[in-house]
């Protein structure tokens, strides 16, 4: 049973850098045919994708974010990682991290619990 | 990029309702639009994708049907567990988007 889990700190100081970590558990992010996302929920409103890393290697970001966000992939430790740069308080709420079924049918079939990340000085 | 907007943004309802949220998408999808539930404090759980597909473990109460731009999911009677917000989302093509979501409540 493949599991995820963000970590990273609650608390990021306006204009400095948001950095999550998902660990999974129970699979390898290099086998099968999937996609690794970041998805997060601001307070009261709904579900804005990130972007997410291939087990190959190619990336897709959210235009939105595109100047802000890096993902990157550590396959020695089965982790993929996000980078925020500058954030502001728009940038506070719930991230999860996300495998999304890529054979035929996309979507996101395994979840992490969810962290929350406040951007507060 | 593909907007996706769902109505309604929430509704009422009754146990045993029969319940239907539509998804409209900006440019045509063929059947990549799946459906998500969120309950609060949860994690989102999938209940259609490819348009019309039950995942594994969803109860047969959820059906999904559409194809091109236009979506529906049913919920063929409303059981006290499914009030919570649902969101339909392309997996077309990046960037992936999410509809805006419907609460469903009593």
């Amino acid at each position: 049973q493949v599991q995820l889990q963000e970590s990273g700190p609650g608390l990021v100081k306006p204009s400095q850098t948001l950095s999550l970590t998902c660990s999974v558990s129970g699979g390898s992010i290099r086998s099968g045919s999937y996609y690794w996302s970041w998805i997060r929920q601001p307070a009261g409103t709904g579900l804005e994708w990130i972007g997410r890393i291939y087990t190959s290697g190619s990336i897709d970001y959210n235009p939105s974010l595109q100047s802000r966000v890096m993902l990157s992939a550590d396959t020695s430790k089965n982790q993929f990682s996000l980078k925020l740069t500058s954030v502001t308080a728009a940038d506070t709420a719930v991230y999860y991290c996300a495998r999304e079924e890529g054979g035929s049918n996309f979507f996101f079939d395994i979840w992490g619990q969810g962290t929350m990340v406040t951007v507060s000085s | 990029d593909i907007q996706m907007t769902q109505s309604p943004p929430s509704l009422s309802a009754s146990v045993g309702d029969r319940v239907t949220i539509t998804c409209r998408a900006s440019h045509s999808i063929s059947v990549y639009l799946n459906w998500y539930q969120h309950k609060s404090g949860k994690v989102p759980k999938v209940l259609i994708y490819a348009a019309s597909s039950l995942q594994s473990g969803v109860p047969s109460r959820f059906s999904g049907s559409g194809s091109g731009t236009d979506f529906t999911l049913t919920i063929s009677s409303l059981q006290p567990e499914d009030f919570a917000t649902y969101y339909c989302q392309q997996s077309h093509s990046a960037p992936l988007t999410f509809g805006g979501g419907t609460k469903v409540d009593i």
